[in-house]
């Protein structure tokens, strides 16, 4: 079974700042790989996905990239944050059995200050 | 374009007794899957039981069952016996083309 692991579990930045969240993934190979962002107490926006090695697909425009270095790698960042960047980021990919079932990592709680 | 409407924005029950969620969805996709995952304060989410739509049969998971009913693009999350521990937001999800969340219910366990 796959583990996803997300680094750094908090974290509080100034605005203006860049960011870096990463996300890594074991026991699977090649997986789809999302980046979902959720508001306090609501429900979450995907923000980008990754299908393989430098595919990134955008969904919602915003101040955000992601990067897909390695295979089980997948990287949020920013070049300057902004206070509505303020979250919790949620990476996810799909188990083994289902490519429709999404397994998520612990998150990272970032608050832009 | 897919949506999911959860309209309990909170919900409680005695520890022991059974609770209902509701959740109704809609999309113009012929295949797709139904979630209910759990997010305990630790912001952990947690996927709880699982529905193909093309299945008939309700799916279930130990005290938790759906009862889904696909004409009226209903899915709703029963949890029998509840526990302290089932305490939680709980969210209904849509797999089409993407995932697509309600806004989630909170489900307190009172002891």
């Amino acid at each position: 079974s796959q583990t996803i692991h997300q680094w750094p579990a908090t974290l509080v930045q100034p605005v203006g700042s860049p960011l870096s969240l990463e996300c890594t993934v074991e026991g699977t190979s090649n997986p789809n790989l999302y980046w979902y962002r959720q508001a306090a107490g609501r429900g979450l926006q995907l923000l980008f996905y990754s299908v393989g090695i430098g595919q990134i697909s955008s969904e919602v425009p915003q101040n955000l990239s992601a990067s897909r270095p390695q295979d089980r790698q997948f990287i949020l960042s920013s070049k300057k944050l902004l206070l509505s960047d303020s979250g919790f980021y949620l990476c996810a990919s799909p188990g083994g059995g289902s490519t429709d079932t999404q397994y998520f990592g612990p998150g990272t709680r970032l608050t832009v200050l | 374009a897919q949506t999911v409407t959860q309209s309990q924005p909170e919900m409680s029950v005695q520890e022991a007794e059974t609770v209902t969620l509701s959740c109704t969805y809609d999309t113009s996709e012929s295949d797709y899957y139904l979630f209910w995952y759990k997010q305990p304060p630790s912001r952990q989410m947690i996927l709880v039981i699982r529905q193909e739509a093309y299945k008939q049969q309700n799916a279930t998971e130990n005290r938790f069952s759906v009862n889904f009913q696909k004409a009226a693009k209903s899915f709703s999350l029963k949890i029998s016996d509840s526990q302290l521990g089932d305490a939680a937001m709980y969210f209904c999800v849509l797999s089409g083309s993407r995932l697509t969340f309600g806004e989630g219910t909170q489900l307190t366990v009172n002891p």
